[in-house]
C-alpha cells in the first residue's frame, strides 16, 4: 500500500491568518495522464468527512475559495489564506491512485 | 442532491458478522458514473478504505488486501442500496463505519463526495 504521512500533526491557527499542510506519499501519485490522484478531505467535529480538493488542485462543490491546493508527485500542500472559526477540524490527505485508498494520519486544526 | 443513510446494529458479538447497509437517494447503485463504497475509522488505525461495488456493463468488487478474507460488498438495485458484511469479527474492528460515493471526473478518480453519517460498531461480547 502507498503510505501517506502529513504535517504538522497539530495547527493552532489564530482567525484571519493563513495555515498549511503538508502530504508526502511514498510513491509518486501523478498518473500518465498528467493528474495527480490526491484528494484532500476535513472532518469537521462530530461530522463524516467532506471532500474539500480533488485531483490535487480542484475545489469540490461549495468549497470555499479561500482553500487551494497544489502539488505533484509526492510533495503535495493544502492552504488556507485566511482560517475561520468553521474551519476548525482535523483535515486528511488520501491518495486514490491504487486501490487500496489509503489516507494520511489526519492534521488537527484548531483556533487559538 | 445524493444522500446515504446508513442502518445495521451497533453492537456485534466476537466471531459473529458484522452487517450495515447504506440506502442511496438522489442516484442509483447501478449508475456506471460511480463507485460505493465503505470506510472505516478508529482511533488506532484511522481512516481506512475497506471496498468498493460498481456496475460497467457488469457488477465488479474491489477490497483491501487486509480484508479480502472477510468482506463482502454487495449491491441491492431493487432496494438501490448496498451493504457491507464483515465476518469473523474481533474487538480490533471496532470502529465508525461511513458509506461513501466516490465520484468521477472525465474518467479520473474525484474523491469521494458523499458520505454516510457513520456508524459505530463496538464488537464486544
Amino acid at each position: 500500500d502507498i503510505v501517506m504521512t502529513q504535517s504538522p500533526l497539530s495547527l493552532p491557527v489564530s482567525p484571519g491568518e493563513p495555515a498549511s499542510i503538508s502530504c508526502r506519499s511514498s510513491q509518486s501519485l501523478l498518473h500518465g495522464n498528467g493528474y495527480n490522484f490526491l484528494h484532500w478531505y476535513l472532518q469537521k467535529p462530530g461530522q463524516s468527512p467532506q471532500l474539500l480538493i480533488y485531483l490535487a488542485s480542484n475545489r469540490a462543490s461549495g468549497v470555499p475559495d479561500r482553500f487551494s491546493g497544489s502539488g505533484s508527485g509526492t510533495d503535495f500542500t493544502l492552504k488556507i489564506s485566511r482560517v475561520e472559526a468553521e474551519d476548525v477540524g482535523v483535515y486528511y490527505c488520501m491518495q486514490a491512485l491504487q486501490a487500496s485508498f489509503t489516507f494520511g494520519p489526519g492534521t488537527k486544526v484548531d483556533i487559538k | 442532491q445524493v444522500q446515504l443513510q446508513q442502518s445495521g446494529p451497533g453492537l456485534v458479538k466476537p466471531s459473529q458478522t458484522l452487517s450495515l447497509t447504506c440506502a442511496i437517494s438522489g442516484d442509483s447503485v447501478s449508475s456506471s458514473s460511480v463507485t460505493w463504497n465503505w470506510i472505516r475509522q478508529s482511533p488506532s488505525r484511522g481512516l481506512e478504505w475497506l471496498g468498493r461495488t460498481y456496475y460497467k456493463s457488469k457488477w465488479y468488487n474491489d477490497y483491501a488486501v487486509s480484508m479480502k478474507s472477510r468482506i463482502t460488498i454487495n449491491p441491492d438495485t431493487s432496494r438501490n442500496r448496498f451493504s457491507l458484511q464483515l465476518s469473523s469479527v474481533t474487538p480490533e474492528d471496532t470502529a465508525v463505519y461511513y458509506c461513501a460515493r466516490n465520484a468521477y471526473s472525465s474518467g479520473n478518480n474525484a474523491g469521494f463526495d458523499h458520505w454516510g453519517q457513520g456508524t459505530l460498531v463496538t464488537v464486544s461480547s
